[in-house]
């Protein structure tokens, strides 16, 4: 069965520096990948989403890569704020193509 | 203007008791999702909805039963409630009509504690 895990459930950084992500997918290729973010109390919003024909994407001081290779995604964060701080999830569809399958996400904490 | 809702936003009640989670969307959206997030934060889909169809059903006790009275709104019933059941529930909904490969929009979240 589809296995995504999040090398990590937690990373601290100071502020300004760049916060990277990992997220890592077993058993299977999806044909995208989904970032979200999700703070304390509230639903998942929407970040970026990457095809498997994208190396990378990029949105404002958030960048994603995609190798299929690999089988990982990595997720970046330049300068970061203490805004910033969340919890982030990797999403990637089933391979029956019919939901999505959620990691159990990583939570970024940003001191000043 | 809240694009996904939910309500109600808490809900506490005791074992055994029949409840209702209503969700709606005011994006024109064609597909809808019931997801549970269970204590360890792990967000896990139940229910997809597109144009009043159920497409897809998780491994979820049949207790559990999504009903569509429109394109807009997905409820979620849920029998006998088992202590098991206490999580928070997520609706969201999506504008592809076939199979998840665009963004999906949440609602705020439904945290259910049975007692």
């Amino acid at each position: 069965s589809q296995k995504i895990e999040q090398n990590s459930e937690a990373l601290n950084i100071q502020e300004g520096k760049t916060a990277t992500l990992t997220c890592n997918y077993t058993n299977y290729s999806p044909a995208y990948l989904q970032w979200y973010r999700q703070d304390p109390g509230r639903g998942p919003v929407f970040l970026l989403l990457i095809r498997e024909n994208e190396k990378e994407k990029r949105k404002e001081r958030l960048k994603v890569t995609f190798d299929t290779t690999l089988k990982q995604s990595l997720f970046h964060i330049t300068a970061s704020q203490p805004a910033d701080s969340a919890t982030y999830l990797c999403a990637l569809e089933n391979q029956a193509g019919t939901a999505l399958i959620f990691g159990k996400g990583t939570t970024l904490s940003v001191s000043s | 203007d809240t694009a996904v809702s939910q309500t109600p936003k808490y809900l506490v009640t005791q074992m055994g008791n029949d409840k209702s989670i209503k969700c709606e969307q005011n994006l024109g959206h064609d597909t809808m999702y019931w997801y549970k997030q269970d204590s360890k934060k792990f967000l896990k889909i139940m229910f997809s909805y597109n144009n009043k169809e159920l497409i897809i059903n998780e491994t979820v006790p049949n207790r559990f039963s999504p009903k569509s009275p429109d394109k807009a709104h997905l409820n979620l019933h849920i029998n006998s409630l088992e202590l098991g059941d206490s999580a928070v529930y997520f609706c969201a909904s999506s504008p592809r009509t076939s199979g998840p490969s665009y963004e999906q929009y949440f609602g705020p979240g439904t945290r259910l504690t049975v007692t």
